[in-house]
This record gives C-alpha cells, sequence and structure tokens, in this order.
C-alpha cells in the first residue's frame, strides 16, 4: 500500500494567490482528516470527512479555507487568498471505519507551505 | 483543549528502556488513550493505543494506572532512530464524531 498521499510535498507562493493542497487517502478508509502544524499551535485539527461528507470543520481558520472531498479517494484543502501567516505543515490523514477501539489514523508526508 | 501533559523533553541512552510518562487526570471512563510519535519532517506514525488494560504491540508497550489517570509509554530497547517527538492522546466523541486532541508532545532525544 503506497499509504497517504499529498501534494504537493512543497509550495512557495505570494500573498494573495489561490493555494490548493491535494490529498489521495489510503484505499477503503472512510475518515479523511486535514491538519495544520506550526510551532506556535502544534498540530491542529483543521476539517474532517466520514464517507465524504464533512463531518467537522470548526477548527478551519476561515472563510479563506475550504476543504472538498468530491470521491472516496481524493480531497482537497484550498486557501484563497492567501497570507503569510497561513505558513505551516499541512498533513492529511485517513483512518479506516470506526470499530471501536481502532481509531488509528494513517499520515502523509504533509506539504510544507510558504506564503512570501 | 488537550486532555494530557507531558514533559517537554527527555533524554534515553541507546539500548536502554525508554519510559514516557503521560498525565491524563480529567479522562472519561470510554475515552482510549492513543500514542504517536513525529520523526522529524515526516508525518505522525501511530504507535500504540489502550483503555483500561496494559497493551504491548512490536513497537512499545503502555502501561495505564488502575486509575485511569496517567500512562507509561515503553520502548524497550530504544535506537537513535526512535529520536522524535512522541504523542499522548486521548479520544473523545463517540462512533462518527471523535477527534484526537494533540497536546505539545515529549521530544524524546535517543543518545549513543
Amino acid at each position: 500500500d503506497a499509504g497517504v498521499i499529498q501534494s504537493p510535498r512543497h509550495e512557495v507562493t505570494e500573498m494573495g494567490q489561490e493555494v490548493t493542497l491535494r490529498c489521495k487517502p489510503i484505499s477503503g478508509h472512510d475518515y479523511l482528516f486535514w491538519y495544520r502544524q506550526t510551532m506556535m499551535r502544534g498540530l491542529e485539527l483543521l476539517i474532517y470527512f466520514n464517507n465524504n461528507v464533512p463531518i467537522d470543520d470548526s477548527g478551519m481558520p476561515e472563510d479563506r479555507f475550504s476543504a472538498k472531498m468530491p470521491n472516496a479517494s481524493f480531497s482537497t484543502l484550498k486557501i484563497q487568498p492567501s497570507e503569510p501567516r497561513d505558513s505551516a505543515v499541512y498533513f492529511c490523514a485517513s483512518s479506516p471505519r470506526i470499530q471501536l477501539a481502532k481509531n488509528i489514523q494513517y499520515f502523509g508526508a504533509g506539504t510544507r507551505l510558504s506564503v512570501l | 483543549d488537550a486532555k494530557t501533559t507531558q514533559p517537554t523533553s527527555m533524554d534515553c541512552a541507546e539500548g536502554r528502556a525508554a519510559n514516557l510518562p503521560c498525565n491524563h487526570s480529567t479522562i472519561s471512563g470510554n475515552e482510549y488513550v492513543y500514542w504517536y510519535r513525529q520523526i522529524h519532517s515526516q508525518g505522525p506514525q501511530y504507535i500504540i493505543h489502550g483503555l483500561k488494560n496494559n497493551e504491548t504491540n512490536e513497537m512499545a508497550s503502555l502501561i495505564i494506572t488502575e486509575d485511569r489517570k496517567s500512562s507509561t509509554l515503553i520502548l524497550p530497547h530504544a535506537t537513535l532512530r526512535d529520536t522524535a517527538v512522541y504523542y499522548c492522546i486521548v479520544r473523545v466523541g463517540f462512533s462518527s464524531n471523535y477527534q484526537l486532541i494533540w497536546g505539545a508532545g515529549t521530544k524524546l532525544i535517543i543518545k549513543p
């Protein structure tokens, strides 16, 4: 299994530009999570999906952020317009269907975003 | 807010057992404890989880106190590749609506 695949690995953009981060979860996993990690705030959950449906987006910082999951094998996180404070590492994770004690999340390698 | 507290950093000699403590005094009866680690420049990696009983797998052992207010992750024979930030996490929620609440973690440095 290739694991969770994120692209691009690195993104450098200028303030005001649109940024799209992509994620391919592990096949068969029902849950998909988007996280943001910074030195100041650590790892923060932004949004997660269950069977392609957004369940909780309370962690999305503001309206400039949006996430979609058009099918079970693809998700995007979009920032429009981007700002320097959005610079962070963004992780995508997926998880198999809930089995009471087995909510194990598998993380991608992350996308390091730098907004100049 | 994270429901766990961990030391900021720890050292351990290579080949020795690394014991990482975690306090979760406000944990509820049905909330699991998870451990993940993050090696530099990589995504977090699942290690182990438990509810009440001690657990062991190929990576580590998890010891949970009887009152469930604290736990210890044990890496039996630490290697240099075990240098990472270790996160102790309590899962909150239920069924299809749950979250892992991440804290700051413990930076474990394995020394030769």
